[in-house]
């Protein structure tokens, strides 16, 4: 099973800021990695896919980069609505796995 | 709009068979793929399984065959079994489309609203 790394754990970070949060898999997952965010209370929602595509109507200060086993997602300039953990995710590899979160929290 | 809904107990005793049911609404169930995911309590998400209305289907080796996964065509549904459960079933449970960009996968979109499930005796 592959196993996905996110860090760091939380991102203390103020309105405007820039968020970079990264995303370590144990092996190669090509560019076949997905990045979600999740509210409390609420389904995870797709962000990022093959990588770097946003999903429909995502805005664009989401981006992800990266190949192999290294990843990240940025935010820049850090909206109120963003504040909430995201989860990155391999799909290269049965069991499809996640990593264990990055909370972006209000400093 | 494609919109998923659970239902199924709250509440299990170890060792009984937990029995979850995915209604979709807005898209056929034979046009896509459907999983099964859980969210343990404070942790990252888990795939449990999919499954495709020709047959196709896998579950997570870590459930050790336990997992039992089904389509009702007529009533545009998917449904879940997990036997044997234990405390460590503890979870949010959600059924979700594997969306698809060109035939590659997409992302899980949508997810139902899920449904929390407590292994208790």
């Amino acid at each position: 099973e592959i196993v996905m790394t996110q860090s760091p754990a939380t991102l203390s970070l103020s309105p405007g800021e820039r968020a970079t949060l990264s995303c370590r898999a144990s092996q190669s997952v090509g560019s076949n990695l997905a990045w979600y965010q999740q509210k409390p209370g609420q389904a995870p929602r797709v962000l990022i896919y093959g990588a770097f595509k946003r999903a429909t109507g995502l805005p664009a200060r989401f981006s992800g980069s990266g190949s192999g086993a290294e990843f990240t997602l940025t935010i820049s300039g850090l909206q109120s609505e963003d504040f909430a953990v995201y989860y990155c995710q391999q799909y290269n590899h049965w069991p499809r796995t996640f990593g264990q979160g990055t909370k972006v929290e209000l400093k | 709009q494609v919109q998923l809904q659970e239902s199924g107990p709250g509440l299990m005793k170890p060792l009984e068979t937990l029995s979850l049911t995915c209604t979709v609404s807005g898209a056929s169930i034979r046009s896509y793929y459907w999983s099964w995911i859980r969210q343990p309590p404070g942790r990252g998400p888990e795939v449990i399984g999919f499954i495709f209305y020709s047959g196709d289907t896998n579950s997570n080796p870590s459930l050790k065959g336990r997992v039992t996964m089904s389509l009702d065509m007529s009533k545009n549904q998917i449904s879940l079994k997990l036997s044997s459960v234990t405390t460590a079933d503890t979870a949010v449970y959600y059924c979700a489309r594997d969306n698809i960009d060109s035939t590659l996968f997409a992302g899980y979109d949508p997810w139902g609203q899920g449904i929390p499930v407590i292994v208790s005796s």
